[in-house]
């Protein structure tokens, strides 16, 4: 099995600062990587697939890069509603894995 | 829209079943897998299997080959996730999430999660 290795497991941050989270496939992936968002209680949300491309209704703060083994996802400038959990997910092959996540917390 | 809706929460004991259902709506039900994931409490999320509603094909994950059945009901566009021999560290919210098509097989759209809850 593919194994997604994702870091920071959590970072704080300030309103208006830049993030990125990264993402490390054990093997190539192409570009077959998407992002998620959860919020306690809640259910992940599919912010990005196909490595860059948005899902319809993400803000364009959002945004996706990399290829092969290596992937980033950034948050231009953190909002209020952007304070979650995200994590990656290989969909690659079978079995899907995901990323351990990366919680992202108000500083 | 698509949506698709879970049944309830579950208490079962050690040893016992579960069987979680997923019902879809507002789409062509054949059209698209179905993934289940769970998430332990304050754990992160995890894998479990997809079946596809087309002709039932499987994948599931290593670690629950052997207790893990995934079934679909076309006549009511509902997807089953049964697990079976339950532990404590099963204790879980399931989820049911739809491929979203395309060129991607990421996870559009997503039940509203089970809790389940295994203890003696």
């Amino acid at each position: 099995a593919i194994q997604m290795t994702q870091s920071p497991s959590s970072l704080s941050a300030s309103v208006g600062d830049r993030v990125t989270i990264t993402c490390r496939a054990s093997q190539g992936i192409s570009n077959d990587l998407g992002w998620y968002q959860q919020k306690p209680g809640k259910a992940p949300k599919l912010l990005i697939y196909a490595t860059s491309i948005l899902q319809s209704g993400v803000p364009s703060r959002f945004s996706g890069s990399g290829s092969g083994t290596d992937f980033t996802l950034t948050i231009s400038s953190l909002q209020p509603e952007d304070f979650a959990t995200y994590y990656c997910l290989q969909d690659y092959n079978y079995p899907r894995t995901f990323g351990q996540g990366t919680k992202v917390e108000i500083k | 829209q698509a949506q698709l809706v879970q049944s309830g929460v579950e208490v079962k004991r050690p040893g016992a079943s579960v069987k979680v259902s997923c019902k879809a709506s507002g789409y062509t039900f054949a059209s698209y897998g179905i993934s289940w994931v769970r998430q332990a409490p304050g754990q992160g999320l995890e894998w479990m299997g997809w079946i596809s509603t087309y002709n039932t094909n499987t994948y599931y994950a290593q670690k629950f080959q052997g207790r893990v059945t995934m079934t679909t009901d076309t006549s009511t566009s509902t997807v089953y996730m049964e697990l079976t021999s339950l532990i404590s560290d099963d204790t879980a919210v399931y989820y049911c999430a739809r491929d979203q098509g395309g060129v991607s097989r990421n996870f559009e759209y997503w039940g509203q999660g089970t809790l389940v809850t295994v203890s003696s």
